[in-house]
């Protein structure tokens, strides 16, 4: 079965920290690896995507890193604050279907 | 504007009865999809939908029954509901196939079976 196993399940982060969160994917078919946010109360919205053939795309404090040959991406949070604090998916779509992973509960201690 | 709403946001009922939830996207997209999203958070994808046409349905039970009128709008009808629907049930949008990744979710429909 298609898999996207997501790590840590929660992460707390002090303030100006940084926060990191792990995925490992093992099909090589999929052609994009995002990661949502989602807010208490709120549906998940897409925060960062990288393409397989980049291995690292930074958008503000948001930053993906990409490792083809070990399977994995991860998303760094630098400076990470308390507005940070929400759930974050990692996913990989393949076709019309998108596999999230688990979920990480980040909180962010002012 | 809101690019994709889904109504009810909150759905209170007892078990055996039917409801629907309705979802509408003003984005023009051409996919669809309801996710089911359980205490623990998880995502799951139940139905994708590409301009009106089933294209995945995750072994749904039959209880779940998708209807998309046209491109914009997918609504999702439950039969007999069981306590185990009890859930938050999204849906999505997105352009398409090769833009699946770039999915605009609603805000949710919080379904308690009692």
């Amino acid at each position: 079965q298609q898999q996207v196993k997501q790590s840590p399940q929660s992460l707390i982060v002090q303030k100006g920290g940084i926060s990191i969160i792990n995925c490992a994917y093992e099909n090589t078919a999929f052609d994009y690896f995002p990661w949502y946010q989602q807010f208490p109360g709120k549906g998940p919205a897409l925060l960062i995507a990288i393409r397989p053939d980049v291995s690292e795309k930074k958008e503000g404090r948001f930053t993906i890193s990409f490792n083809k040959s070990a399977k994995q991406f991860s998303l760094h949070i630098m400076d990470s604050q308390p507005g940070d604090s929400a759930t974050y998916f990692c996913a990989a779509p393949l076709g019309f279907k998108t596999i999230f992973g688990a979920g990480t509960r980040l909180f962010v201690k002012a | 504007d809101t690019a994709v709403s889904q109504t009810p946001k909150y759905l209170v009922t007892q078990m055996g009865n039917d409801k629907s939830i309705k979802c509408e996207q003003n984005l023009g997209h051409d996919t669809m999809y309801w996710y089911k999203q359980d205490s623990k958070k998880f995502l799951k994808i139940m139905f994708s939908y590409n301009n009106k046409e089933l294209i995945i349905n995750e072994t749904v039970p039959n209880r779940f029954s998708p209807k998309s009128p046209d491109k914009a709008h997918l609504n999702l009808h439950i039969n007999s509901l069981e306590l185990g629907d009890s859930a938050v049930y999204f849906c999505a949008s997105s352009p398409g196939q090769g833009n699946s990744y770039e999915q605009y979710f609603g805000p949710g429909t919080r379904l308690t079976v009692t």
